[in-house]
């Protein structure tokens, strides 16, 4: 079971806007920066948002991510086929003195 | 252009020791701040942070596998080798290197994961 609880699936139509959401405590999400991969599938997986809510270069906009408290959301404008993919959300754990990075268990997102 | 390629063997045997080798090239790994990662992810399942690599040697294991778990760096061969003893069946999985970054001068914490390599899938059977 993941530190970071992500939904098992969201789906929408093309050209809809779906969220995904990432809760986690106050040991990671709520101290620590979030980023977001997306796993094309068969592929390795691609960084997507880092620092909450930067998107690296080539990264299009109608990516985004934010963070309240002790969550954090990615959001995906524009859906297109091409976005179908499992999504991951990943964050920094200070719980244990040596720390751990911890993952969320993936958000499948099916374009219909 | 970072690249980073993860080689080594495609079966071992249950009890066996698994070494994986990240070979990489675009970056250094006597920079300030750089690190490299290994996660994994068992076939259909979610990634599961292994281990982290600092340009000064500090290194970080996951607690649960930590016992098992040695991350080395050869910085003149652009190399970082991890080691898993006491392979299981339920350690199938592909395993990914990843270039990373020290968020800050004092933390042990990295900012993210990029870019990965294309992952080489280790299969535990005897």
């Amino acid at each position: 079971q993941s530190v970071l609880t992500q939904p098992p699936s969201v789906s929408a139509a093309p050209g809809q806007k779906v969220t995904i959401s990432c809760s986690g405590s106050s040991s990671n999400i709520g101290n620590n920066y979030v980023s977001w991969y997306q796993q094309l599938p068969g592929t390795a997986p691609k960084l997507l948002i880092y620092d909450n809510n930067k998107r690296p270069s080539g990264i299009p906009d109608r990516f985004s991510g934010s963070k309240s408290g002790t969550s954090a959301t990615l959001g995906i404008t524009g859906l297109q086929t091409g976005d179908e993919a499992d999504y991951y959300c990943g964050t920094w754990d200070s719980s244990l003195s040596a720390g751990l990075w911890v993952f969320g268990g993936g958000t499948k997102l099916t374009v219909l | 252009q970072i690249t980073l390629k993860e080689s080594g063997p495609t079966l071992v045997k249950p009890t066996q020791t698994l070494t994986l080798t990240c070979t990489f090239s675009g970056f250094s790994l006597s920079t300030s701040g750089v690190g490299v990662g290994w996660i994994r992810q068992p076939p259909g399942k979610a990634l599961e942070w292994l281990a982290l690599i600092y340009w000064d040697d500090d290194k970080r294991y996951s607690p649960s596998l930590k016992s098992r778990l040695t991350i080395t760096k050869d910085t003149s061969k652009n190399q970082v080798v991890l080691t898993m003893t006491n392979m299981d069946p339920v350690d199938t999985a592909t395993y990914y290197c990843a270039h990373s970054m020290r968020a800050a001068v004092d933390t042990a914490m990295p900012n993210w994961f990029d870019p990965w390599g294309q992952g080489t899938l280790v299969t535990v059977s005897s």
